[in-house]
């Protein structure tokens, strides 16, 4: 089945500590996207990748950092200078920046 | 830049009875529109979606959605709803011309009760 899979579900991390979040898609889609969401601020983009080997910071990127050397992997690092890392995370894909985005299941990460 | 406002941060409702969750915004020019539905601990699903043509949108269990220009509106409707109909709703919008990253609301949650 066509889709995108993010690893893991859930996450903890210890103050200080960077994590790197999973995701792949096999849509064969260029873009996909990084949201952060936490309870009553909707979502809220982090970074963004139309195409390999090239990204653009949304609006909340300080604190983390991404890569795209596949066209179907776009992790997602959260250093140790992101403040309140603790959130829901979820990864996107599109065929185009302006058209409608396919979601993963999202990963939970929680500081300790 | 677009936004999106969703005026209702929770809609309670009692099963079987319509539901119109709103969403308004704001742009400088032409736009797609977009319904996405999340359940707990879940990514977001696609509901429907407004690209061109009718400005009436529905989906395949019952909502709909209305483009309104004029009033720069989105919202959506469903005559009855379920229990299961219980979940956030997210309205989204981009801009046709150019990169445009989708910029969400920040969601009604749909609480259904018996």
């Amino acid at each position: 089945d066509g889709g995108i899979t993010q690893s893991p579900k859930y996450l903890f991390r210890k103050e200080g500590q960077n994590v790197t979040l999973s995701c792949e898609q096999n849509l064969n889609h260029d873009a996909m996207y990084w949201y952060r969401q936490d309870p009553g601020q909707g979502l809220r983009l982090i970074y963004y990748s139309q195409i390999v080997n090239d990204f653009q910071k949304g609006d909340i990127a300080e604190g983390y950092s991404v890569s795209r050397e596949k066209k179907e992997s776009f992790p997602l690092t959260v250093t140790s200078a992101q403040k309140n890392p603790t959130a829901f995370y979820l990864c996107a894909s599109s065929t185009g920046t302006n058209t409608e985005a396919f979601f993963g299941q999202g990963t939970r990460l929680t500081v300790v | 830049a677009q936004s999106v406002t969703q005026l209702d941060s929770q809609v309670p409702v009692f099963e079987e009875a319509p539901v119109e969750l709103r969403c308004n915004y704001s742009s400088s020019v032409s736009v797609y529109l977009f319904w996405y539905v999340q359940y707990p601990n879940q990514g977001l699903q696609l509901l429907l979606k407004y690209l061109s043509g009718s400005t009436l949108v529905k989906s395949i269990n019952g909502f709909e959605a209305e483009f309104n220009k004029s009033q720069t509106s989105f919202h959506l409707r469903k005559p009855s709803v379920h229990i299961s109909d219980t979940a956030e709703y997210f309205c989204a919008v981009s801009e046709k011309a150019g990169y445009s990253t989708l910029t969400f609301g920040k969601g009604t949650m749909l609480l259904v009760s018996p």
